[in-house]
């Protein structure tokens, strides 16, 4: 069974930092491409970042570029996002997400979400 | 980027009844492939997004055929042929065609 699980997040003060973590089992790991989504309360869902199998090429939204970097370690089976600066619209629940085949496709399993909340 | 619309925003429905939700693209999306990429998500209530739909007309794995995508180019449709209370929640289009992958805004059904 394909399994993603997040953690990480928490209350952070605008301008910090936090990492979040996404392990995975169920498949092979270091085949397949994943994605970072977002949602802040109450909102739809907003791509963030993605990275591909092995971990060489990355690609952000341009409201996160230059602030987050997504990583991985296939080793551990683990996919991270290092968020640094952080800001009150960066308040969202956020889902790690396997893309189906290479980078363009949809994402098929979704982990439970891990909640960051940037606050004074 | 993208932008994906779709219509309603929000589709009271009867249960047992059928429930229609349209998605329309700014671009063909259309890939070099030939193939469309196009994808329907639900969220329950609570819930992390679910694969409904992709290709515009692939169920994923374990999605009852009560569930059917359609269309072409830049307008798509997904169907409920008979609405479960199961099926609340919202659904979001998605495309994949071109970076960044963008979202529909969602449409919410409810009993």
């Amino acid at each position: 069974e394909v399994q993603l699980v997040e953690s990480g997040g928490a209350l952070v003060q605008p301008g910090g930092s936090l990492r979040l973590s996404c392990a995975a089992s169920g498949f092979t790991f270091n085949t397949y491409w994943l994605h970072w989504v977002r949602q802040a309360p109450g909102k739809g869902l907003v791509w963030v970042s993605r990275i591909n199998h092995d971990g060489s090429g990355t690609t952000y939204a341009d409201s996160v570029k230059g602030r987050f970097t997504v990583s991985r370690d296939n080793a551990k089976n683990t996919l991270y996002l290092h968020m640094n600066g952080l800001r009150a619209e960066d308040t969202a629940v956020y889902y790690c997400a396997r893309a189906m085949w290479g980078g363009a496709g949809p994402p098929d399993y979704w982990g439970q979400g891990t909640l960051v909340t940037v606050s004074s | 980027d993208i932008v994906m619309t779709q219509t309603p925003l929000s589709s009271p429905v009867t249960l047992g009844q059928p429930a229609s939700i349209s998605c329309r693209s700014s671009q063909s999306l259309v890939n070099s492939d030939g193939k469309t990429y196009l994808s329907w998500l639900q969220q329950r209530p609570g819930q992390p997004p679910r694969l409904l739909i992709y290709q515009i007309s692939n169920r994923f794995s374990g999605v009852p055929d009560r569930f059917s995508g359609s269309g072409a180019g830049t307008e798509f449709t997904l169907k409920i042929s008979r609405v479960e209370v199961e099926d609340v929640g919202v659904y979001y289009c998605v495309q994949g065609v071109q970076f960044p992958q963008t979202f529909g805004q969602g449409t919410k059904v409810e009993i």
